[in-house]
């Protein structure tokens, strides 16, 4: 059983850019999480995909955007960048409309914007 | 509103001692889930427990326990004979029901420092 992989694990972007995180689910896992932790706060709900399709978003422009393929692995896009923007960004898999599982984090990408 | 929080901002005990991490919640929903995960300084959270909101029984795995009182919306965690590897950030986490997507609503965390 594979678990919750991201990348890059690391990431300095400049203001204004675009970024696009990865991540591939667990083995199983039909749904992904995103969420955005920055330094000393806990993790932020940015949205959900599940079977490709969006299922819920938190706060967060609409620069913040997401997909999610066939075998469930997911992306998260981030256009025109601002300094705000740097933070951890976690994944997360789990079995969907099943509150009662966990949710597997990746080890996260750390984005920073200067 | 905040709806998990978690007052203590970081903790610090000597190794062997007994600390307990207070997480206190809120919701309307009547069914919900708590979790409780650890963030290591490499970043990824690992999860620890799920309580759903029906179950107060207490549970210990080892040296670790938790209490859940919905009296008081609380889900505090135990970690008796504390060793330096438990070192880390801790997050209290809610999942209500009545959010579709299940998802998780975190505390600010608290970091536990174990000291030699």
């Amino acid at each position: 059983e594979t678990g919750v992989t991201q990348s890059p694990t690391h990431l300095i972007k400049t203001r204004g850019q675009q970024v696009t995180l990865r991540c591939s689910s667990q083995s199983g896992h039909n749904t992904v999480s995103w969420y955005q932790q920055a330094l000393g706060q806990g993790p932020q709900f940015i949205f959900q995909y599940y079977r490709e399709e969006e299922n819920g978003r938190g706060n967060f422009p609409p620069r913040f955007s997401g997909l999610q393929f066939p075998n469930y692995s997911s992306e998260l896009n981030v256009n025109a960048l601002e300094l705000d923007d740097s933070a951890l960004y976690l994944c997360a898999s789990s079995l969907a409309r099943q509150g009662n599982t966990e949710a597997f984090f990746g080890q996260g990408t750390r984005l920073t914007v200067v | 509103a905040q709806k998990v929080t978690q007052a203590q901002t970081e903790i610090s005990v000597v190794e062997k001692e007994d600390v307990t991490l207070d997480c206190v919640y809120e919701t309307r929903d009547t069914t919900y889930y708590l979790f409780w995960y650890k963030q290591p300084p490499s970043g990824e959270l690992v999860f620890l427990i799920r309580r759903n909101s029906f179950d107060e029984q207490n549970e210990i795995s080892g040296r670790y326990s938790w209490n859940f009182q919905k009296s008081t919306s609380s889900f505090n965690f135990t970690i008796t004979a504390s060793q330096v590897v438990d070192s880390a950030v801790y997050f209290c986490a809610l999942s209500e029901v009545s959010r579709s997507n299940y998802q998780l609503i975190w505390g600010a965390g608290t970091k536990l420092i174990i000291k030699p």
